[in-house]
């Protein structure tokens, strides 16, 4: 399974965007990015999903190099309420692959007037 | 639509019990994964069940097991509780055969070992 690394914190301000990097150095052919949102005492939410260059939806944009050793989520002109945990997983979606996702510690985000 | 629902979503259990949680995957969805979460650290992967089988396991010792009823609801069952067993159980559901499922998962049950 292929091994996340991203940054423990980040502080931002409402409106401002804010990025976040991951980097998996050893993402094998068939893995695709996903990246969930978490909030306290409640379960991860799917944000998006991608498996090279840029995908976007209604939410964030997630950007992928074309080595797909790393991934950016984007998420634009956040508010208070973007204050979350965020994870960044890869693994195998394809059906069979059993959705083992692997999640790290995550990114902390805090967003402040 | 109704997502993910786990029940209960509070529980208290002494050292030695068993326990048992409950989970009903999002309309439409076919697996069932089941994952430990700590505080302060991501979730970990206990197990994931398909077609009422345990198709994947992860790090976790045999006092935990799990089941899968036919209309894809699933249980969790943890035997001779520990201190360290206090966590947030998730139950995350996905459609076996979509490509790009990605996981949905319920709002937990706490569950606190004392």
């Amino acid at each position: 399974l292929a091994k996340t690394t991203q940054p423990i914190s980040m502080d931002s301000y409402e409106g401002q965007e804010v990025n976040i990097t991951c980097s998996h150095n050893n993402i094998a052919t068939n893995d695709y990015i996903t990246w969930y949102q978490q909030f306290p005492s409640q379960g991860p939410r799917f944000i998006i999903q991608g498996y090279k260059t840029k995908v976007t939806n209604e939410v964030a944009s997630l950007f992928i190099p074309a080595d797909r050793k790393s991934s950016t989520l984007s998420l634009p002109r956040v508010s208070l309420s973007d204050t979350a945990v965020y994870y960044c997983l890869v693994g195998d979606m394809r059906s069979g692959g059993g959705n083992k996702l692997t999640f790290g510690t995550g990114t902390q985000l805090k967003v402040e007037l | 639509d109704a997502g993910v629902t786990q029940s209960p979503t509070h529980l208290i259990k002494t050292r030695g019990q068993q326990v048992t949680l409950r989970c009903s995957p999002k309309s439409g969805h076919d697996t069932v994964s089941w994952y430990q979460q700590a505080l302060g650290q991501g979730p970990q992967f206990i197990f994931q069940y398909y077609e009422e089988e345990e198709r994947q396991r992860g790090n976790f010792p045999d006092r935990f097991s799990g089941h899968q009823f036919p209309n894809y609801s699933s249980e969790l069952n943890v035997n001779a509780l520990l201190l360290g067993d206090s966590a947030l159980y998730l139950c995350a559901s996905s459609l076996e055969g979509g490509p790009n499922s990605p996981l949905h998962f319920g709002n937990g049950t706490r569950l606190t070992v004392t």
